[in-house]
C-alpha cells in the first residue's frame, strides 16, 4: 500500500518562510507532486519532483530525497492569499494516478 | 483554453438514490481520473480512465462505476447512495494518466439527506 504522512496544520508570519515537510511509504515510486487547495475551489498543481533535490517556481520550492522517502514544499515571502491547505500525493506503481496525504492547512497571520 | 469542467456543482440526493456526476477534460487530454474528497482529508482516488479503458480503480465498492466516452468526457455513477457518500467529487484530466500535472476541475457537492 501507500501512505503519506505531513503535519495536520502550520501557521506562519506574512513575510516569513515556511516548510511542510512529508514522509511517505509506498510500493514502487514514479514522484512527489504538491497541490494547493484554497477552500471550496479545486486542488491546484504547484510542484513536482522525480529526482533527488530541490525544484524551484518563484516563491515555491519543493525537494525530494528518494532514499529518505521524505519531501518538502518551501513557500517563501508568505502571503496571506497563500492561506489553504497544502497536499504532498505520490505517483506510484500499478494504476493509482495519485496517492494524497491528509493534508497541512496553512494559516498566514499578519 | 477551457479547464476541466464537472456537473452538476452541487447535488442533494436522499439515500438509495443513485446519481450521475459528468466530467470534461482539457482538450487534448485522453485520460480522466476521479477522487472523492471528505471535509478535512486528502482526495481519494476511484477511477482513472485513458483511451476509453479502465485503467485503475480505487478502493471503493461495485456502487461506484464510471466509463469514458469516444470524446474523452466521462461519467461517475454512484447507486444506492449512502449518507457517506457525501462528499466533494472531483474530476482530473491529463495527457497519459500518469504525467504530471494532473488538472483538477471545481468538483460537484453532493449531499445525502
Amino acid at each position: 500500500g501507500q501512505s503519506l504522512e505531513q503535519p495536520s496544520e502550520v501557521t506562519a508570519v506574512e513575510g516569513a518562510i515556511v516548510q511542510i515537510n512529508c514522509t511517505y511509504q509506498t510500493s514502487g515510486f514514479y514522484g512527489l507532486s504538491w497541490y494547493q487547495q484554497h477552500d471550496g475551489g479545486a486542488p491546484t498543481f504547484l510542484s513536482y519532483n522525480a529526482l533527488d533535490g530541490l525544484e524551484e517556481t518563484g516563491r515555491f520550492s519543493s525537494f525530494l530525497s528518494r532514499s529518505d522517502s521524505y519531501g518538502y514544499l518551501l513557500l517563501q515571502e508568505l502571503q496571506m492569499k497563500d492561506s489553504a491547505s497544502y497536499f504532498c500525493a505520490v505517483t506510484g506503481s500499478g494504476n493509482t494516478p495519485l496517492v494524497f496525504g491528509k493534508g497541512t492547512r496553512l494559516s498566514v497571520i499578519a | 483554453d477551457a479547464g476541466v469542467t464537472q456537473s452538476p456543482t452541487h447535488l442533494i440526493k436522499t439515500r438509495g438514490q443513485h446519481v450521475t456526476l459528468r466530467c470534461s477534460p482539457i482538450s487534448g487530454h485522453k485520460s480522466v481520473s476521479w477522487y472523492q474528497q471528505v471535509l478535512g482529508q486528502g482526495p481519494q482516488f476511484i477511477f482513472q480512465y485513458y483511451e476509453k479503458e479502465e485503467r485503475g480503480r480505487g478502493n471503493f465498492p461495485d456502487r461506484f462505476s464510471a466509463r469514458q466516452f469516444p470524446n474523452y468526457s466521462s461519467e461517475l455513477n454512484v447507486n444506492a447512495l449512502l449518507l457517506g457518500d457525501s462528499a466533494l467529487y472531483l474530476c482530473a484530466s491529463s495527457f497519459n494518466g500518469v504525467d504530471q500535472p494532473q488538472h483538477f476541475g471545481d468538483g460537484t457537492r453532493l449531499s445525502i439527506l
